[in-house]
């Protein structure tokens, strides 16, 4: 069956305008998580979604980064105002039900902020 | 705090020889702890857990709760397991916290 996927693959965008990002999980897949891979930081959590809530989004890096999740799949990532080190691999992964089991991760999206 | 450290940056070794990947963790609670890689142009993917107590593709990591390690080792290297190898440990609300990565290099 198809894996995780994310669109776009690459997003270059101008400082100061906003992205969106999106994360097609696995189909049946109720737990999502949203992770960014930056140069030297590796990789850092962001968010996490059961079905459409949010319990932990003690990973948004400010408040220009937000998430949402509709019907229990697709998810949209959003960066308003976007500055120059918000440049990073933005990964999405999924689990069957959450906590105990395996996450498989997407592609990612590339974002350049210029 | 809960961290994962990786202190290579870049580990480089001949084909046949033996590698170990280092992992320290720093964690209050009872740790999972799992080995990611990422090779070139391909996606994250689990390469072992340390429940599962399992080898793959020749590797494997015990987890040693006195010296808060899970190293990756594997007795002799090949030049496909070049890759970048994260180390990450599971919070109990189920995100994963990852190491800053080492770069494995398989020279022939």
């Amino acid at each position: 069956g198809a894996g995780v996927s994310q669109s776009p693959s690459n997003k270059v965008t101008e400082k100061g305008k906003d992205v969106e990002l999106r994360c097609d999980p696995i189909s049946g897949h109720t737990a999502l998580y949203w992770y960014r891979q930056s140069l030297g930081q590796g990789l850092e959590f962001l968010i996490y979604f059961q079905g459409n809530s949010a319990p932990d989004k003690s990973g948004l890096p400010s408040d220009r980064f937000s998430a949402e999740r509709t019907g229990g799949s697709v998810s949209t990532l959003t960066i308003q105002r976007t500055q120059q080190e918000d440049s990073a691999v933005y990964l999405c992964a999924s689990s069957s039900s959450g906590f105990q089991e395996t996450q498989y991760f997407g592609p990612g999206t590339r974002l350049l902020v210029l | 705090a809960q961290r994962v450290t990786q202190p290579e940056k870049l580990l480089s070794v001949f084909k046949g020889a033996p590698v170990e990947l280092k992992c320290n963790y720093s964690y209050s609670g009872s740790p999972e702890l799992f080995w990611y890689v990422q090779y070139s142009r391909q996606r994250l993917q689990l390469l072992l857990r340390h429940i599962s107590r399992e080898s793959i593709k020749g590797f494997t990591a015990d987890l040693n709760k006195g010296e808060t390690s899970f190293h990756l080792k594997k007795p002799f290297a090949q030049e496909e397991d070049s890759a970048m190898y994260y180390c990450a440990l599971r919070r109990s609300q189920g995100n994963l916290i990852f190491g800053k990565g080492t770069k494995l290099s398989v020279k022939p």
